[in-house]
């Protein structure tokens, strides 16, 4: 079975621009996770959905970011205007979510470098 | 949000048993446990997950005990490939059981 697929694997723009990390949850999966990844700040949950609507975005650093699941099979993670300080690995997981606890699955992640 | 608390860093050779212990002392009565593995420029991966007692799986046991303030990671004879960051969550739903703290990094030399 295919994991979740993020794209892209690597992005590297200047600041200013703007950003758009993709990802394809686990086929049958009802929750989606973003999250982020520094050497400061470890792994920082950023928003989830579950069935498509975002449930927590407590975690969205700023306006500049802004997440969507128009379908069960996809989302974006976008950041405009980039700022250096967002250079980071990026990570998508998903899990279903009927009963607690289910373990999610992570993509292996967009290393993100804001020049 | 439940905090847990690991071993920044844990040192083994290849064949030995490693435990990592992770506390936790405010859980939750519907808190599970779950621990997930990292390597170097991959996504976590899940391990495995219990609520109270011992849970094994076929490539870990996790031992809790009756309180369940804390919980032990066991790896049977660890092998150079299970040099990876270990990571230790507590909570039910929502962002409770989404919280990574900054793992235990276990390094297996040869």
């Amino acid at each position: 079975d295919a994991g979740v697929i993020q794209s892209p694997r690597h992005e590297v723009t200047e600041m200013g621009q703007e950003v758009t990390l993709r990802c394809k949850p686990i086929s049958g999966h009802n929750s989606l996770f973003w999250y982020r990844q520094t050497m400061m700040r470890g792994l920082e949950l950023l928003i989830y959905f579950n069935n498509n609507v975002p449930i927590d975005d407590s975690g969205m650093p700023e306006d500049r970011f802004s997440a969507k699941m128009p379908n069960a099979s996809f989302s974006t993670l976008k950041i405009q205007p980039s700022e250096p300080r967002d250079s980071a690995v990026y990570f998508c997981a998903s899990s279903w979510t009927g009963n607690d606890n289910q373990p999610q699955h992570f993509g292996d992640g967009t290393r993100l470098s804001i020049l | 949000l439940a905090k847990t608390t690991q071993p920044i860093s844990m040192d083994s050779y290849e064949g030995q048993e490693v435990n990592i212990t992770c506390s936790h002392n405010n859980i939750a009565t519907n808190d599970y446990i779950t621990w997930y593995q990292q390597f170097p420029s991959q996504g976590p991966r899940f391990i495995i997950q219990g609520y109270k007692t011992k849970v094994t799986n076929e490539v870990a046991s996790l031992f809790i005990p009756a309180d369940r303030k804390s919980s032990t990671l066991s790896l049977p004879r660890v092998s150079l490939s299970d040099t990876a960051v270990y990571y230790c969550l507590v909570g039910g739903t929502g962002r409770r059981a989404l919280t990574f703290g900054s793992g235990t990094r276990l390094q297996v030399q040869p």
